[in-house]
């Protein structure tokens, strides 16, 4: 079975200042995960994923994430945060794409982007 | 945008009462997901489906049922809702894009069980 930990329920970050989330995950096999982001009372919209291809993967609005084995984490940044980063995020994995990708999520970490 | 719709949108119902969430999409995806979104748990799988008429559980499924007569509609039913599936219910679907499969969800619908 894989599972998925966030740290921190809560980050605060200044504007123009680096952001860092972090994800570990628990896999018997090579996962393929994933970084969703939630605005306030909309859906989730997919950040980025990892999938074997590269172990930095660049997503949009300038997240990237990078897959680090030796350490079972997935930790999403970004250099320079801005206001509209405000929002919660998600780590998941899943175990396979070939079928049905069942994902298992974290609970989520809620940035908040301060003047 | 894929084309995924839910309703209601926001519904608010009593203990006991039968309630049906409807999810629609328009793009023929194969495969289709019924999560709940509750503080402090993330997402949560309730059911999914891999085809018409074809469905399974998930993590949470417990008083929870599901039905996919068409491609297009995936829908879940409380038979007799409580306070504990007070929560905002999210449909999802997955593409295959770029040697994988990615989940795509839609809006949410807030239920508020009294």
């Amino acid at each position: 079975a894989q599972s998925v930990t966030q740290l921190g329920s809560h980050v605060s970050v200044s504007e123009g200042a680096l952001v860092l989330l972090r994800c570990n995950y628990s896999s018997s096999v090579p996962p393929y995960l994933f970084w969703y982001v939630q605005y306030p009372n909309q859906g989730l919209q997919l950040l980025l994923k990892y999938t074997s291809a590269a172990t930095l993967v660049k997503g949009i609005n300038g997240f990237e994430a990078e897959f680090k084995k030796s350490e079972t984490s997935f930790h999403l940044t970004k250099p320079s945060a801005h206001m509209s980063d405000a929002a919660e995020y998600f780590c998941a994995v899943t175990l396979n794409t070939g079928t049905a990708s069942k994902l298992t999520f974290g609970t989520g970490t809620r940035l908040q982007v301060t003047l | 945008d894929a084309g995924i719709t839910q309703s209601p949108r926001h519904k608010v119902t009593e203990t006991g009462t039968p309630v049906t969430l409807r999810c629609h999409q328009t793009e023929n995806h194969r495969y289709m997901y019924w999560y709940r979104q509750d503080p402090g748990h993330g997402l949560r799988l309730i059911h999914y489906s891999y085809g018409v008429k074809d469905t399974d559980k998930g993590e949470v499924s417990d008083g929870y049922s599901v039905s996919r007569s068409k491609t297009e509609d995936f829908l879940l039913t409380l038979e007799s809702a409580t306070s504990s599936q007070t929560s905002v219910y999210f449909c999802a679907i997955s593409e295959f894009w770029k040697s994988s499969y990615e989940q795509y969800f839609g809006p949410g619908t807030r239920l508020t069980v009294t």
